[in-house]
């Protein structure tokens, strides 16, 4: 079975902050997608990256990077220089067979940045 | 814009009642998955259709049904609604490739149950 661990259930930083979200997954699959999404209180989950685990190179887009690391299991997030508009609950997600694509989630980490 | 869009965005139903949730895909996408978030809590995968076929379930009971159409337009049917269906369900939209692909979200149905 399949776990998605986010460890930190709300973060409140000050607007131009730098912040992290931790996501640590589990699986015993040698091929599997990680996938980091964000809701806003809207509802919709809007997707921000998807990343497959024979791809351990960090990615960044923007002020937006992340840093998989497959020895800790771990696929974190980290907005550089916060702003108000990033404030939303983050969710990080694991699917193993993109055959029966079943997105497994963690608890999500609410982000408030504060003005 | 995700391409995802689902009715009604908002109801309200009576405990017993029966619910039909509906959601249009992404153009061009045949695989369809609901999911349902209660309150602080992460979405939880109820079932997937692929080509109008079931493909994969959660641990949900068989009073959560659900179709896809040939246009591959999908409904969520909740049979003898509880209090605990009270949850924001939210339809995702993908198409199947070699590379893998991404999922796509609608905004979701809010359901509360009184």
């Amino acid at each position: 079975a399949q776990k998605v661990t986010q460890a930190q259930t709300e973060i409140s930083v000050v607007e131009k902050e730098d912040v992290t979200l931790d996501c640590v997954y589990e699986t015993r699959d040698t091929t599997y997608y990680l996938f980091w999404y964000k809701q806003p209180p809207s509802g919709e989950l809007v997707f921000l990256i998807r990343r497959n685990s024979f791809d351990e190179q960090n990615e960044i887009s923007g002020r937006y990077s992340w840093n998989f690391q497959k020895s800790t299991s771990s696929f974190n997030f980290t907005i550089t220089a916060s702003q108000v508009v990033d404030s939303a609950v983050y969710f990080c997600a694991l699917i193993v067979n993109f055959g029966n694509e079943k997105l497994t989630f963690g608890t999500g980490t609410r982000l408030t940045i504060i003005p | 814009e995700t391409g995802v869009t689902q009715s009604p965005t908002h109801l309200i139903k009576t405990r017993g009642q029966q619910v039909t949730l509906r959601c249009s895909s992404q153009s061009g996408h045949n695989t369809v998955s609901w999911y349902q978030q209660a309150l602080g809590q992460g979405p939880q995968f109820i079932f997937q259709y692929y080509r109008e076929e079931e493909n994969g379930r959660g641990n949900f009971p068989p009073r959560f049904s659900g179709l896809q159409f040939p246009n591959y337009s999908s409904e969520l049917n909740v049979n003898a609604l509880e209090l605990d269906d009270s949850a924001l369900y939210l339809c995702a939209s993908s198409s199947r490739g070699p590379s893998g692909n991404t999922i796509y979200f609608g905004e979701g149905s809010w359901l509360t149950v009184v």
